[in-house]
This record gives C-alpha cells, sequence and structure tokens, in this order.
C-alpha cells in the first residue's frame, strides 16, 4: 500500500541555515509525490510535486525536493531559512484509483520552526 | 493559482445541533469536491470524495449519515455535520480538483483555509 513516512515531528532551525525535512515513501506504483505547506488557520498550499519526469524538483519560496528511488525518499530541502517558512509541513503520495484518478495520502507531518 | 474559499471559518455549535459547512471553487469549476478532517497536530484524513450531481463516496469508517455531502454546483460543496458531538470538534478542510479524465494523469487539488468546528 502506499504511505509515507515523515521523520521528524518537529525540525529547529535558525534563520539563514539550511532547511532539510525527511520524507520516505512506500508505493507498488510509480508514486507522485507531493510537499504542501500549511500555515496556522490556513488552507494548504503545494509547494512542489514530482509526477516522473526530474528527479530534482524545484518549488516555490526556494524549496527544492529530489527524488531518489534507491532510497525511496522525497525529502524537502532550502538552502537559507526564512522566518517565514515556519509553517506544518505535509509529504503526501498518491493512490491510484480505478477511475483514472488518484487519492492523496498525506503524511503526519513536520513543524519547521525558525529562530532569529 | 486556483481559489477555494470555505464558510465559516470558525463555528462553535451545542451538542445534538447541526452544522454547515461551505466550499465554493471561486474562479473555477470543479466537478470533484474532497472533504477532509484534520485533528490537532494530526494529518488529514480524507473523509469523503464529492462528485457534483451524484453521492458522495465516503471513506471507510466515516458515517454517512451523520456527515452529509452535497455538490449541488460545479462551484459549491457543502458539508453537514448532524447532530454535532464534542468529539466531532475538529478542523475540516475541503480541496477541489481541477482536471478531467485523461490516461491516469493526476490534477491539482487546491485546498481551502479550513474551517474549525468546536462542539460545546
Amino acid at each position: 500500500a502506499q504511505s509515507v513516512t515523515q521523520l521528524d515531528s518537529h525540525v529547529s532551525v535558525s534563520e539563514g541555515t539550511p532547511v532539510l525535512l525527511r520524507c520516505n515513501y512506500s508505493s507498488s506504483y510509480s508514486p507522485s509525490l507531493f510537499w504542501y505547506v500549511q500555515h496556522p488557520n490556513k488552507g494548504l498550499q503545494l509547494l512542489l510535486k514530482y509526477t516522473s519526469a526530474a528527479t530534482l524538483v524545484k518549488g516555490i519560496n526556494g524549496f527544492e525536493a529530489e527524488f531518489k528511488k534507491s532510497e525511496t525518499s522525497f525529502h524537502l530541502t532550502k538552502p537559507s531559512a526564512h522566518m517565514s517558512d515556519a509553517a506544518e509541513y505535509f509529504c503526501v503520495v498518491t493512490i491510484p484509483l480505478n477511475t483514472g484518478f488518484q487519492k492523496l495520502v498525506f503524511g503526519t507531518g513536520t513543524r519547521l520552526l525558525v529562530s532569529p | 493559482g486556483a481559489v477555494v474559499s470555505q464558510h465559516p471559518s470558525r463555528v462553535i455549535c451545542k451538542s445534538g445541533t447541526s452544522v454547515k459547512i461551505e466550499c465554493r471553487s471561486l474562479d473555477f469549476q470543479a466537478t470533484t469536491m474532497f472533504w477532509y478532517r484534520q485533528f490537532p497536530k494530526q494529518s488529514l484524513m480524507l473523509m469523503a470524495t464529492s462528485n457534483e450531481g451524484s453521492k458522495a463516496t465516503y471513506e471507510q469508517g466515516v458515517e454517512k449519515d451523520k456527515f452529509l455531502i452535497n455538490h449541488a454546483s460545479l462551484t459549491l460543496s457543502t458539508l453537514t455535520v448532524t447532530s454535532a458531538h464534542p468529539e466531532d470538534s475538529s478542523f475540516y478542510i475541503c480541496s477541489a480538483r481541477v482536471g478531467v479524465l485523461a490516461g491516469g494523469v493526476f490534477y491539482e487539488q487546491y485546498f481551502g483555509p479550513g474551517t474549525r468546528l468546536t462542539v460545546t
């Protein structure tokens, strides 16, 4: 069955330092993978997505993620954290349905804390 | 990107009453919308898939008689929590999918800002 595991419930960094949010997936198919960000009391915003094209995916706000099939990982990185990056981040994998569409399966989330 | 709105953003109701939450796609038409539930500090769990003009498809374990979903138009889906109890208190998030069936290609989902329901 398709699933994602976010290895860290909380990650704390200082402003200006690199960010690494880890995600491992399990999938019987070639997966589509996403990272979403959720700011407090706000809707989820798509950061980036992998859909079997380039393995290094660039997203918004300077984030990027690399799909590594050998490691079944899709870690999210950013070279330099900003205070505004403090939020909850969700790694998401898709489950194909017999309708031809896909269903999103969310990881448990990683809360990113950024200190001055 | 496409915008999805939810109303109300927060609602407090008494136990035993019903609450309706609206989800609207503001600048696009969505044949399919999704309703998720998020408990504090937990992930989003899909409750049901709402298709315009047909009955919603509920996930296993979700009571269809308690969580009534109506997708009456291509821009509006509603979730009604009937006879609410304190354990129904949660953050409810809707999402709208843009696209059509095309060989299994995934079409992006846009999420609403959520509705925080508190049942006293």
